[in-house]
């Protein structure tokens, strides 16, 4: 799995948009690019993912790289509700590999 | 449609003594997962199933951990002897499939906190 960089920590005003980077720099051709979310005392939840182009679902978007080095989760509106630990995972298309993540703190 | 379901939610051991965890995924998932998640960590994968067979256990320490999933459902993951370190959310997740070509969503049961004294 390649390595993943991403700030420990955001902050976001909610109603706005959020936009979460990761970097990806060692990603191969076949590495999927996976976003999991985990809010406190939850298991984590499947965001969205994606392999070269752009995604869309009902929780957000996923902007891809032209070169795959770099993803950028967007919340198009953030809530109190999505406060959460962001984790971006780069590898292949079954297996996660965690790292830290970055915690979204979202205030009124 | 029911999640995956996890129990016991809490248990607390002291070490040297031995502890099971039980997982029961979303009905028709094919894969189950089991997650070590340390504090302050993300979530490490211990283990990986299709059906009742095992796909990945290399980061399984087999002096200790075991796992199984009779019948292709129902999961338990047992530690004998725990250690100190052991102590961690352990988290079950299942998935439709498994595959290199195709990635499947996966869903997260709530864990099992587990603390070693």
């Amino acid at each position: 799995d390649a390595k993943t960089t991403q700030p420990n920590s955001m902050e976001s005003n909610e109603e706005e948009p959020v936009h979460l980077p990761c970097n990806h720099s060692t990603i191969s051709g076949t590495d999927y690019i996976h976003w999991y979310r985990q809010l406190p005392s939850q298991g984590p939840e499947y965001v969205i993912h994606g392999l070269t182009s752009n995604v869309n679902n009902r929780m957000a978007s996923l902007a891809i790289a032209e070169d795959r080095k770099s993803s950028t989760l967007i919340l198009h509106r953030a809530t109190l509700r999505d406060a959460a630990v962001y984790y971006c995972i780069a590898g292949t298309a079954s297996k996660l590999t965690f790292g830290t993540g970055t915690r979204l703190q979202v205030t009124l | 449609e029911a999640g995956v379901a996890q129990s016991p939610r809490y248990k607390i051991i002291e070490k040297r003594q031995s502890v099971a965890f039980w997982c029961n995924p979303i009905s028709g998932h094919a894969t189950l997962y089991w997650y070590q998640q340390i504090l302050g960590q993300g979530p490490k994968l211990l283990i990986q199933f299709q059906n009742n067979g095992v796909v990945d256990d290399s980061q399984l320490p087999k002096d200790r951990f075991s796992a199984e999933r009779l019948k292709g459902v129902d999961s338990t993951l047992k530690i004998q002897p725990a250690k100190l370190e052991d102590s961690a959310v352990y988290l079950c997740a299942s998935s439709l499939g498994w595959g290199t070509s195709v990635a499947y969503e996966q869903y997260f049961g709530p864990g099992t906190r587990l603390t070693v004294t």
